[in-house]
């Protein structure tokens, strides 16, 4: 089974802090993603990643950036935490989706902003 | 831009009833649409893949249809059992290298 892994399930930072959030995926996947979602407002794409060191802004990219150093890690960087970023973060991984290839999401990262 | 919508937000049957949610999306040139089941606090699990040639896949007592023309696809969950109680996500996949998403639809079986 397809395993997307996110490091940390809870935080609690500061505002102003830089805040990583890891995801690793096990299945060779070429795409991996990090989407926010928020009530009322459902999943945004923040970014994503079509190789290694290749990525691509999605709809809500500021104050978010990332880093793809391996084909199996994704990592999203809040560089100064803020309060509005106060989310549950979600992670995804999958072969190409143009091909009808599914999509895998981790079980999640809730952070808070104080 | 693609947008997805799905009514009602939330939804309460009892146990056994045979259900329908409901997904619409406005641009009909997709590649696919999904359905996702999300548990409480916990992240997305596909449940059904609809490539755009295709107009219904069936998954034990799941079976999700699409009409692409009208942009609409639904839900049908036979049978409902307390353990189907979760959010339901549709997505759709447009030509960029993303899913649109729905807001889900809340669904409690009361026993």
């Amino acid at each position: 089974d397809v395993k997307v892994t996110q490091s940390s399930r809870y935080l609690v930072k500061r505002t102003g802090e830089k805040v990583f959030l890891e995801c690793v995926q096990d299945m060779d996947h070429e795409n991996m993603f990090w989407y926010r979602q928020d009530p009322g407002l459902g999943l945004r794409l923040i970014y994503f990643s079509y190789d290694v060191k290749m990525k691509e802004k999605g709809d809500i990219p500021e104050g978010y950036s990332v880093s793809r150093e391996k084909k199996e890690r994704f990592s999203l960087i809040l560089e100064s935490a803020s309060t509005n970023q106060t989310s549950m973060y979600l992670c995804a991984s999958s072969l190409a989706l143009s091909s009808g290839n599914t999509i895998y999401f981790g079980e999640g990262s809730w952070l808070t902003v104080v | 831009k693609q947008e997805v919508t799905q009514i009602p937000a939330a939804l309460s049957v009892p146990e056994g009833e045979n259900l329908v949610l409901n997904c619409s999306f406005t641009d009909s040139a997709i590649y696919n649409l999904q359905w996702f089941r999300q548990d409480p606090g916990k992240g997305l699990t596909s449940l059904l893949l609809i490539q755009s040639s295709q107009r219904e896949q069936t998954s034990g007592r799941l079976n999700a249809s699409l009409d692409k023309s009208s942009g609409r696809s639904t839900l049908y969950i036979a049978a409902s059992q307390p353990g189907d109680s979760a959010t339901y996500l549709c997505a759709v996949k447009t030509g960029a290298n993303n899913l649109f998403f729905g807001t889900g639809t809340r669904l409690t079986v009361i026993p």
